[in-house]
């Protein structure tokens, strides 16, 4: 089965310019989440969706950071206006969990995000 | 709080010797614990899950409730082994991962 994709691979931008992030799950996967991985650190959940609906967005900068999941299907991040500090690996992942939690989760390639 | 510790950055051993990567946890309920994996240009995966009790590519890893311990060991380590290793633990369905440890097996 293909795996969970992202695109872009790699994001190069200024200060207080804005970026998206796009992300496509594994087919029939229900839950989509979103980890920002800094340097040196393990990944951070940033967003988790179960279908279209939002189960845990605690550690979002919602002030600058924003996601949707429409459809319950592909998912995209966005940052605005972005900061030195979000430069990070942007990890998307996916699983068959439908509420319980227990099932694996995959994630994609990741986008390399550079703030200059 | 949920909160994942693995101590060591970095680890290097060689070829044939054993291998121990340490995770401890903090969780105050009933706790789910996982070893991640990233080989060099490939994507994280799941190597192992405490609930499975299996032994993936000759690694094991048991829970022990009384240290918070998770440890990840390979009786004799190969070279394709080498990678960054991430403890994971899930309470209350979110995911936390530890900061990693990269190991590096020389031959």
């Amino acid at each position: 089965e293909a795996g969970v994709a992202q695109s872009p691979r790699y994001k190069i931008i200024e200060k207080r310019q804005s970026v998206a992030f796009w992300c496509n799950p594994i087919s029939g996967h229900a839950t989509l989440y979103w980890y920002q991985q800094i340097l040196g650190q393990g990944p951070k959940l940033l967003i988790q969706f179960q279908n279209n609906g939002v189960v845990d967005d605690s550690q979002l900068p919602k002030d600058r950071f924003s996601a949707e999941r429409l459809k319950g299907v592909d998912s995209t991040l966005k940052i605005q206006p972005a900061k030195l500090e979000d430069s990070a690996v942007y990890l998307c992942a996916s699983s068959l969990d439908r509420g319980g939690g227990g099932h694996e989760q995959f994630f994609g390639p990741g986008t390399r995000l550079t703030v200059l | 709080a949920q909160r994942v510790t693995q101590p060591e950055k970095l680890l290097s051993v060689f070829k044939g010797a054993p291998v121990e990567l340490k995770c401890n946890y903090s969780y105050s309920g009933s706790p789910e614990l996982f070893w991640y994996v990233q080989y060099s240009r490939q994507r994280l995966q799941l190597l192992l899950r405490h609930i499975s009790r299996e032994s993936i590519k000759g690694f094991t890893a048991d829970l022990n409730k009384g240290e918070t311990s998770f440890h990840l060991k390979k009786p004799f380590a190969q070279e394709e082994d080498s990678a960054m290793y991430y403890c994971a633990l899930r309470g209350a369905q979110k995911l936390v991962f530890g900061q990693g440890t990269r190991l590096t097996i020389n031959p």
